[in-house]
């Protein structure tokens, strides 16, 4: 079955500091991995893609990914955190192959940045 | 670009009525799908519409149903509302079936 694991419901990082948000991933086939970020009582915003290619994905606002086939993960991260990035970060995955735009999600990260 | 839009942005609805929400996809988008986020979790697919068809659709009972117009807006329909349909529900639109979704401020439904 495919599946989406975030293992971390809080991630806490001093501004300036580098972070990361963790997300593994199952599915059948190529993985089109999405990470995305929602803002209180707010929809959610796309920040990047992993469909093929280079695995270090570059995308909004400064952040970037990593894909990881061997142990199929797509970290998230950023070289210098801000204290606006706070909010809740959710990984997800569309299985590549089969005829579905279905997108799994994990249950989602709390970036904290402190001051 | 007015971006993915949803309406009502808050509703309250008793047990047993039922809700239309409603949505407009971004422009040049033709594709909709819709996802339901309980409170603390990721969202669910609920189903997808393309062409004015559902295409795929998630682990949702046939409570939930869909509409989708010639102008690619779409509705959520739940009947017989039970209070576990309390969320918040997602509309995210595409280029594609396959590209990636954008997605409106959701509507927050609250069954009492």
């Amino acid at each position: 079955a495919q599946s989406v694991a975030q293992p971390e419901d809080q991630v806490n990082v001093a501004e300036g500091n580098p972070l990361t948000v963790k997300c593994t991933y199952s599915v059948s086939g190529n993985p089109y991995l999405f990470w995305y970020v929602q803002y209180p009582n707010r929809g959610l915003q796309f920040l990047l893609k992993y469909i093929t290619g280079d695995n270090l994905v570059k995308g909004s606002y400064g952040f970037e990914a990593e894909f990881n086939k061997s142990q199929t993960s797509f970290h998230l991260k950023k070289p210098s955190a801000l204290v606006s990035d706070s909010a809740l970060y959710f990984c997800a995955v569309r299985d590549g192959s089969g005829n579905t735009g279905k997108l799994i999600f994990g249950q989602g990260t709390t970036l904290q940045v402190k001051p | 670009d007015a971006g993915v839009t949803q309406s009502p942005t808050h509703l309250i609805k008793t047990r047993g009525q039922q809700v239309t929400l409603r949505c407009s996809p971004k422009s040049g988008h033709d594709t909709v799908s819709w996802y339901q986020q309980a409170l603390g979790q990721g969202p669910q697919f609920i189903f997808q519409y393309y062409e004015e068809e559902e295409r795929q659709r998630g682990n949702f009972p046939d409570r939930f149903s869909g509409h989708q117009f010639p102008n690619y807006s779409s509705e959520l329909n739940v009947n017989a509302l039970l209070l576990g349909d309390s969320a918040l529900y997602l509309c995210a639109s595409s280029l594609t079936p396959y590209t990636e979704a954008f997605f409106g401020q959701g509507t927050r439904l609250t069954v009492v």
